[in-house]
């Protein structure tokens, strides 16, 4: 499987605990994306990264939300003391550099955050 | 300030029928404007996207009509399927889509059997 692939599927966490969930693009995309889902919302921009360089971060992420992409290869999203306004599902896409031929981004199937 | 904004928020179309979704965007910088199709649990993938060099585009059962001027686009389907039951989302991107996605709310379809 050369898609994107994100892990865990599924977190439970109680509240005030830090969370980490991991992205792995696909290989040749050095762009990757991390999105924050709601229910019943479209996906919503939290960060980018070109290779290891973070170079975006949306005012939703707050100083609680760290993401690194060491080596600009696989990527993870740190949420420390977790709150229930936490609760989503956490999207990482890629793209490829390749602008002439193919900009899409490539979603992975998420992460669902609950925290209890 | 909501950027895309996305209509319905709930369709159900008979099988054979129709299905028609609307977006409208503010931003005149976007230029380039995909569809994504969720089913649940999964991640949203691509299903068809435009640039807004041309006015239309159609892949298989689905087709997007651009409006430059109004700032508006739409996904159709025709000859709707149960199988195309998903959550669609419209989005809006800068820099030829190599940049971050502005997503509509999202429109739910149902198409019955």
């Amino acid at each position: 499987d050369t898609g994107v692939s994100q892990n865990p599927r599924h977190k439970i966490t109680k509240r005030g605990q830090n969370v980490t969930f991991r992205c792995d693009p696909i290989s040749e995309h050095n762009r990757l994306y991390w999105y924050r889902q709601t229910l019943g919302q479209g996906p919503e921009f939290l960060t980018y990264f070109q290779n290891e360089a973070q170079l975006e971060k949306s005012r939703l992420l707050s100083d609680r939300f760290s993401a690194e992409r060491p080596k600009g290869s696989f990527s993870t999203l740190e949420i420390q003391r977790t709150e229930q306004g936490d609760s989503a599902m956490y999207l990482c896409a890629s793209s490829s550099p390749n602008k002439r031929l193919n900009t899409e981004a490539f979603f992975g199937q998420g992460t669902r955050l609950t925290v209890v | 300030q909501q950027q895309v904004k996305q209509s319905p928020q709930s369709l159900i179309v008979q099988k054979g029928g129709i299905s028609i979704i609307n977006c409208a965007y503010e931003n005149t910088a976007f230029d380039y404007f995909p569809w994504y199709q969720q089913f649940p649990g999964k991640g949203p993938a691509l299903l068809i996207a435009i640039r807004p060099d041309v006015s239309e585009k159609k892949e298989g059962r689905f087709t997007i009509s651009f409006n430059k001027s109004a700032k508006q686009f739409s996904l159709h389907i025709m000859d709707s399927q149960p199988g195309d039951s998903a959550t669609y989302f419209c989005a809006a991107s800068m820099n030829s889509g190599y940049s971050t996605l502005t997503f509509g709310k999202g429109t739910m379809l149902l198409v019955s059997p």
